[in-house]
């Protein structure tokens, strides 16, 4: 089983929905939780960390954490197309495990 | 965030000759810094780990005497790909860490191509 599975995707949303994306993990003992965006051929960027169940918003990011379910999910609102990319879900254990990613098509 | 500098950013070689890809974290001392791999359409995938002074810790499947890492630094990790290979092409991408935080930041990565 791997670490940190996500729905590879692609997620196609139109302009102005939410887009949902997710990500379960194997290790109940993690401990903090990333999500990060990836456009092609670049590295990713930290778009925000979460560490307590439940929800954290920035901006038009929501992050959401249910440890006792092993599930961390984020929420885009008002989705716009430059936030077309791939969003890796990363979890802290020993080392930091990372998602394989969903790809995000947010058409115009 | 931490700002974290790669160099090159793109390098095109022939096969057999080794590159030496530089990763500097330019405002914090990353006292572990992480060495990533991605292959297209794939996730990050880590190649090894290294503290400041030590040597690294190679991931299972990862050839030390071939990806040779040099933390010699706190501002400052090499990696180079020795002898590459076509199959060595790949996008890495170091990612330094600063003592005890938990936020990982990544370099802009490098792409690298062998001929």
């Amino acid at each position: 089983q791997k670490e940190v599975e996500q729905n590879s995707g692609p997620l196609s949303v139109p302009e102005g929905a939410i887009a949902s994306l997710n990500c379960t993990y194997s290790d109940r003992g993690s401990q903090s939780f990333f999500w990060y965006r990836q456009y092609s051929g670049k590295s990713p960027e930290l778009i925000m960390f979460i560490y307590s169940n439940g929800d954290k918003e920035d901006g038009r990011f929501t992050a959401q954490l249910n440890k006792a379910s092993q599930y961390v999910s984020l929420l885009i609102r008002d989705s716009q197309p430059s936030d077309s990319a791939t969003y890796l879900c990363a979890v802290t254990g020993n080392q930091f495990y990372f998602g394989t990613g969903t790809s995000l098509t947010v058409i115009p | 965030g931490a700002v974290v500098s790669q160099h090159p950013s793109w390098v095109i070689c022939k096969s057999g000759t080794s590159v030496k890809i530089e990763c500097r974290s330019l405002d914090f001392q990353a006292t572990t810094m992480f060495w990533y791999r991605q292959f297209p359409k794939q996730s990050l995938m880590l190649m090894a780990t290294s503290n400041e002074g030590s040597k690294a810790t190679y991931e299972q499947g990862v050839e030390k005497d071939k990806f040779l890492i040099n933390h010699a630094s706190l501002t400052l990790s090499t990696l180079t790909v020795t002898s590459a290979h076509p199959e060595d092409s790949s996008f890495y991408i170091c990612s330094p860490k600063q003592g005890s935080y938990n936020e990982q930041f990544f370099g802009p990565g490098t792409r690298l191509t062998v001929l």
